[in-house]
């Protein structure tokens, strides 16, 4: 079935490091590919998506390429701040799975001044 | 515009009683999903609607657990009788019509519930 495999944390960086998270994912049809955000005591939110292959997602300085021929979603940030550490989920939604989405386990980043 | 709204924040109960969680969808839209996060599972799925209609309801941990969405603008996730174990931050979401596997779910703010 359809899956999400992301890169296991916690995750600590100093404050201007860069930053990735490895996301690999499993499915049989033509899924959409999500990072979602979610900060201590909130919900998630949507960081970035993309819907095709080849297509880039970005949002507040993150990135992320759809990569077909790899089946990945990397998170990347070329500079982090202290206001980016929060958990940070890969997920999918494939169209014959309804709009069911799958989520990896979370990434914990702290990021230290 | 409002999020999705959901009610209450915070639950503490006691083992045996039943609880009640709310959710108000974003208007417009036609789906929602009940989750469950806690640090040994992470996030779960418990159950999916679409058009009000539950579509998957395989994540139900057990028959103490139901759902319903008697509108478009309301549903609910009871637990009788709670259990400790039931402890967990448990979110709703919803997205709008459109493609399938194409929209992006919206996340309340979720219910922390602690059962003693």
């Amino acid at each position: 079935g359809d899956s999400v495999t992301q890169m296991e944390g916690p995750v600590t960086l100093s404050e201007e490091a860069f930053l990735t998270i490895n996301c690999t994912y499993t499915a049989t049809g033509y899924p959409s590919l999500f990072w979602y955000v979610q900060y201590p005591g909130e919900g998630l939110q949507l960081l970035l998506k993309a819907t095709k292959a080849d297509d880039k997602g970005s949002n507040k300085g993150f990135e992320a390429t759809y990569r077909k021929e790899t089946t990945s979603f990397h998170l990347e940030k070329g500079s982090v701040q202290v206001s980016d550490s929060a958990v940070y989920f890969c997920a999918l939604s494939a169209r014959n799975t309804g709009n069911q989405f799958y989520f990896g386990t979370g990434t914990s980043l702290t990021v230290i001044p | 515009d409002a999020g999705v709204i959901q009610s209450p924040r915070h639950e503490v109960t006691e083992m045996g009683q039943e609880v009640t969680l709310r959710c108000k969808p974003i208007s417009g839209h036609n789906s929602l999903f009940w989750y469950r996060q806690t640090m040994m599972r992470g996030l779960e799925l418990l159950i999916y609607f679409n058009n009000n209609v539950p579509i998957d309801d395989s994540g139900m941990p057990e028959d103490r657990f139901s759902a319903k969405m008697p509108n478009a603008s309301f549903s609910t996730l009871k637990i009788q009788p709670s259990e400790p174990r039931d402890s967990a931050v448990y979110f709703c979401a919803s997205s709008p019509p459109g493609l399938a596997g194409v929209d992006t779910q919206y996340f309340g703010p979720g219910t922390r519930l602690t059962v003693l």
